[in-house]
């Protein structure tokens, strides 16, 4: 699975929007875009996920660049309770590797 | 609540002593995966089910390590000798794929195991 590359942590104010970068410069085409986060002491949770087309659900908003390199997640008006680790994920689902590999993710915080 | 179950959900042990950790998956999740996770990194997988079948294994599992799902349901793993560097929470997910590629991996609340 490709290696993805996000900022170690990032700070946003309560209701407004968070965006968080995620760098995938090695994508191939058949691997897949995966967001999930961790709230402290909790296992991860699933956010959202898509091959090439902006996708959008309940929680949040994922952009996929047109040369698939990076994505941003975008949680539209983010609470208190967003704050928790994000990990941008890539992998085929059809692959050998059945697993989820994480990275180290981008702690967001929510500040009031 | 995902659905998922583990027990104990904390386990605090002497260097050496055994300990088994279970994991109740949703009932209809075919796939079961094992992962730990220390202070500050993310989840590390560790070995992966299909119902009854163990597919995967991490060289993370070492041979102090098992784990079985005997009936293709709920899933034990099984840390014989344990060392300090075991310390970490160990969480379980299961899934069941569809045509979407959700792939969605729903997690449990983990067992947190200190080794003293």
């Amino acid at each position: 699975d490709a290696k993805t590359t996000q900022p170690p942590s990032m700070d946003c104010a309560e209701g407004r929007a968070a965006n968080l970068p995620c760098n995938h410069s090695t994508i191939s085409g058949n691997e897949y875009v995966y967001w999930y986060r961790q709230i402290h002491s909790q296992g991860p949770q699933y956010i959202i996920h898509g091959l090439k087309n902006n996708e959008t659900n309940e929680m949040a908003s994922l952009i996929i660049t047109e040369d698939r390199k990076s994505s941003t997640l975008i949680l539209p008006h983010a609470t208190l309770r967003d704050t928790a680790v994000y990990y941008c994920i890539v992998r085929d689902p059809l692959g050998s590797a059945r697993q989820l590999t994480f990275g180290s993710g981008t702690q967001l915080t929510v500040l009031p | 609540d995902t659905g998922v179950s583990q027990n104990p959900r904390h386990k605090i042990t002497k260097r050496g002593q055994n300990v088994t950790f279970r994991c109740d998956p949703i009932s209809e999740h075919n796939r079961l995966y094992w992962y730990r996770q220390t202070l500050g990194q993310g989840p590390e997988f560790l070995t992966y089910f299909q119902n009854e079948a163990q597919l995967e294994k991490s060289r993370l599992l070492s041979d102090r390590f098992s784990a079985e799902r005997p009936k293709g349901s709920f899933s034990t793993l099984e840390i014989q000798r344990t060392e300090q560097g075991d310390s970490a929470m160990y969480l379980c997910a299961s899934l069941v794929g569809d045509l979407l590629f959700r792939e969605t991996q729903y997690f449990g609340p983990g067992t947190r195991l200190l080794v003293l």
